[in-house]
Formats: C-alpha cells, structure tokens, sequence
C-alpha cells in the first residue's frame, strides 16, 4: 500500500517560489510516473508536470516556463518548484502517482498555496 | 491540449436513483479515460480506469463506458456516500486534462 506525504511553505507573496516535497512510502519508486495537479478553490484539476525515476520530465506547456519537478530517488521524494507566482498560482497542490498504463492510482493529501501581497 | 467536456455540470438525485454522466474528448482518446470522485477538502479517488475497468476495492455499482470521444459513468443505485464530484481524466497524451467535474447533489 502506497502513500504519498506531501509538504511545501503555504502562503507566499507575488514572484516569490513555489516549492512543494512529496514522499513516497511503502512501495518502489521506480516503475511509475510522479505527477503534480493543481486545483485552484471551487474549480477543477490541472495537470502541472510528472516525472518517472530516471529524471525525465514532462510539463503542462501553459506553465512549462515557470515548473521544475526534480526527484530524489535516494529519498523516494519528488519536488515542485512554481517560479514568479501570482494569485492565479493560488491552489491546492496535488502529488499523485500514475500507473505506466495511464491512470492516478494514488494521491496525496494536498496542500493549499495562497499567493497574496 | 485534448479538451474534455462533461455533462451535466450539476445533478440532483436522490437515493437509489440510477445516475449517468458523460465526458466528450475533443479528439479520439481510444479507451485512455479515468473517473475519479472527489470529496470536499480530500484528494480525488480513482473509481474506473481504461474507461470499464473497476478499481479494486470501488462498489460494483459503479461502471464506465465508451472508447473513442464519447464516455459515460453511471451508478445504478445512488447511496448517501455517493453525493460528490465526479471528473473524467485523459491520460492519452500530455498534457493530461480532466472534466470540468459534475457536482452530484442530494435531491
């Protein structure tokens, strides 16, 4: 049984960083896609980036200027670094695991990022 | 980016009502689509994944269908812990997108 434990600063102010953590416990890291999706408050997902655990990524082109999503295999973790934000950053920030065959498996618990001055 | 559209938006229904929701892609997906249940303040949860495949531990009351742009997810039998929202996922190409969600309501 997978679970993912997620972690990341909540309230930031415009062009400031975004940066989130997730770990990974109770299953191999490799084998899967890591995957970061937002959800701005009452709206729907938006898928953000993934990454597998050789470091290949793969990013929403509307934010592909702005994303990083980094692995550290050594720690079963993977990071999402959101520069220049502003309030339309302002979200719940999901981590989640796809199976290779195309479907998220396994979430964690969010995390809610607000961006204000 | 591949655009899914789901309908209705809404739905009101009661217990042990029979209930479907659809998802249009805007190109063919062949059978690579997910619906997933939400709950407020938690994660989604994957319920049917390649469009009819049940997840493990889902009640059999849920079930999906379709390939190509046209998609349904139907509860025969509404219980209490059904009322949340429903989105549809494509994981065809990347950018992966979803259903804007339909908000099934208590009636």
């Amino acid at each position: 049984q997978v679970q993912l434990q997620q972690w990341g600063a909540g309230l930031l102010k415009p062009s400031e960083t975004l940066s989130l953590t997730c770990a990974v416990y109770g299953r191999s890291f490799s084998g899967y896609y890591w995957s970061w999706i937002r959800q701005p408050p009452g709206k729907g997902l938006e898928w953000i980036g993934e990454i597998n655990h050789s470091g290949s990524t793969t990013y929403n082109p509307s934010l592909m200027s702005r994303v990083a999503i980094s692995v550290d295999t050594s720690k079963n973790q993977f990071s999402l670094r959101l520069t220049s934000v502003t309030a339309a950053d302002t979200a719940v920030y999901l981590c989640a695991r796809m199976v290779t065959t195309g479907w998220f498996d396994s979430w964690g618990q969010g995390a809610l990022v607000t961006v204000s001055s | 980016d591949i655009q899914m559209t789901q309908s209705p938006s809404s739905l009101s229904a009661s217990v042990g009502d029979r209930v479907t929701i659809t998802c249009r892609a805007s190109q063919s997906i062949s059978n690579y689509l997910n619906w997933y249940q939400q709950k407020p303040g938690k994660a989604p949860k994957l319920l049917i994944y390649a469009a009819s495949s049940l997840q493990s531990g889902v009640p059999s009351r849920f079930s999906g269908s379709g390939s190509g742009t046209d998609f349904t997810l139907t509860i025969s039998s509404l219980q209490p812990e059904d009322f949340a929202t429903y989105y549809c996922h494509q994981s065809f190409s990347t950018p992966y997108t979803f259903g804007q969600g339909t908000n099934l309501e208590i009636k």
